[in-house]
């Protein structure tokens, strides 16, 4: 099993729909989970931090699921402007290693 | 605040060559990490430094070396670069180890 897995996409969705994500990790003990935001050919960007108790940013919804080892985000009244690609980042908490997954792209449609 | 800078942004080599890709931060993190992102591969980890004087291997260390000799600098060496080395570079810092990470632009890399 990959260290952390994503669904590739494309996920194409409707100007003002709700998309969500999931991410799943495989070492139960990491403790630090992110989402990036990488749009064509430029640098990712931290989206958010995925807390235990779950967070919310604006549209931006992250949570964690311990037991099942995922994380998910969701994206409420899509814009075109979410459109990029979404990685699922996590601190492995052993060596240190952050371990991005490969990745899900989202089309936003007009 | 220049945060990560990257050079250079494009290189064009040719099978056999070395070439550093050098990588800075004036943000004074301990944390630095260079990544390779190839299509449909995401971005993996070569290598990282938890401060000065300190590196470890990432997922994909091989034909790539490392040091750090100042929290500023993290340069990337290839001392024979080969055809699938062909890739986008990224330099990242973080001022803890948990994930928060702020990236230089990207250094493209093709090998012929």
């Amino acid at each position: 099993r990959k260290e952390v897995e994503q669904d590739p996409g494309p996920f194409n969705v409707p100007e003002g729909a709700t998309v969500a994500f999931n991410c799943t990790y495989s070492n139960s003990a990491s403790q630090s989970f992110f989402w990036y935001r990488q749009d064509c050919r430029k640098e990712p960007k931290l989206l958010m931090s995925v807390y235990s108790s779950g967070n919310e940013d604006g549209r931006f919804t992250a949570q964690l699921n311990r037991a099942s080892q995922y994380i998910s985000l969701l994206i409420r009244d899509s814009k075109l402007s979410d459109s990029a690609t979404y990685l699922c980042v996590v601190n492995m908490n052993r060596d240190d290693k952050i371990i991005f997954g490969k990745g899900t792209r989202l089309h936003i449609l007009p | 605040n220049a945060g990560v800078t990257q050079t250079p942004k494009f290189q064009v080599l040719k099978t056999g060559q070395s070439m550093t890709l050098q990588c800075a931060q004036d943000m004074n993190h301990e944390y630095m990490s260079w990544y390779r992102q190839d299509p449909g591969m995401g971005l993996r980890l070569i290598h990282y430094s938890v401060g000065a004087g300190i590196t470890d291997q990432g997922e994909v260390p091989n034909g790539y070396n490392v040091s750090r000799s100042t929290t500023e600098d993290f340069p990337l060496r290839l001392l024979s670069a080969a055809p699938s080395q062909t890739s986008v570079y990224f330099c990242a810092s973080s001022a803890d180890r948990r994930g928060v990470l702020t990236f230089g632009a990207g250094s493209r890399l093709t090998v012929l």
